[in-house]
């Protein structure tokens, strides 16, 4: 079955303090994983698209990327304005999207 | 930066109402995803459409629900007779795929209709 588990389901880290979160995913031929940001009360914003293992893609203070099993999203040096809900999507060959219930991101001053 | 457009943004009705969201997908778009999102479930897709035409809604409970594209700058999901458990956030999403394969292309989100039924 067609699987996406995003981890932590929560995260508060200091500004100033680097981590990582997890998407893993199991599914039939990958075709891409995307990463996106949640504000409350918005719409997903689109972050980044990685199609194959290896692959590393970079925008400010944000990291992604791709192993066969999971994907990392990598933030250095977080500020306040980097929390939001994350989250991770993949899609399988087909039209469908598997979307992870995110990872609430708090940093705090 | 073009944004997808929904409303109503907020919508409070009681159980049995018809509840009409729209979606104006942002413009040279061809390809359309209604989502639910609920704290248990996430984001679920309820139906797609690519060139107005739907392919695909077999997440949408047939009974009650039903998804539309009456022109390629209105997208229409429609609740009747609405019922509490329907209550959530409600996205539309569109994005431009070019071929005939599957999409692989980003979403662009607007910022969803809460819907609320009592």
């Amino acid at each position: 079955e067609d699987q996406v588990t995003q981890s932590p389901e929560a995260l508060r880290l200091q500004e100033g303090e680097s981590s990582s979160l997890n998407c893993s995913y199991t599914v039939s031929g990958l075709r891409g994983l995307f990463w996106y940001r949640q504000d409350p009360g918005k719409g997903p914003e689109f972050l980044f698209t990685l199609y194959s293992a290896g692959e590393e893609k970079e925008k400010e203070r944000l990291k992604a990327t791709l192993t066969k099993k999971e994907s990392f999203l990598h933030i250095t040096a977080p500020k306040p304005e980097d929390s939001a809900t994350y989250l991770c999507a993949v899609q399988a060959t087909g039209n469908q999207f598997y979307f992870g219930t995110g990872t609430s991101l708090t940093v705090i001053p | 930066d073009a944004r997808v457009t929904q409303t109503p943004r907020h919508k409070v009705t009681e159980m049995g109402q018809e509840v009409t969201m729209r979606c104006q997908p942002i413009l040279g778009h061809n390809t359309v995803f209604w989502y639910r999102q609920t704290m248990m479930q996430g984001l679920e897709l309820l139906a797609y459409f690519r060139n107005r035409a739907p392919l695909d809604d077999s997440g949408m409970p047939k009974d009650r629900f039903s998804a539309e594209m009456p022109d390629a700058t209105l997208a229409t999901l429609k609740i009747q007779p609405s019922e509490p458990r329907d209550s959530a956030v409600y996205f539309c999403a569109s994005g431009l795929v070019r071929g005939p394969g599957p999409y692989n292309s980003p979403l662009h989100f607007g910022n969803g209709t809460r819907l609320t039924v009592t």
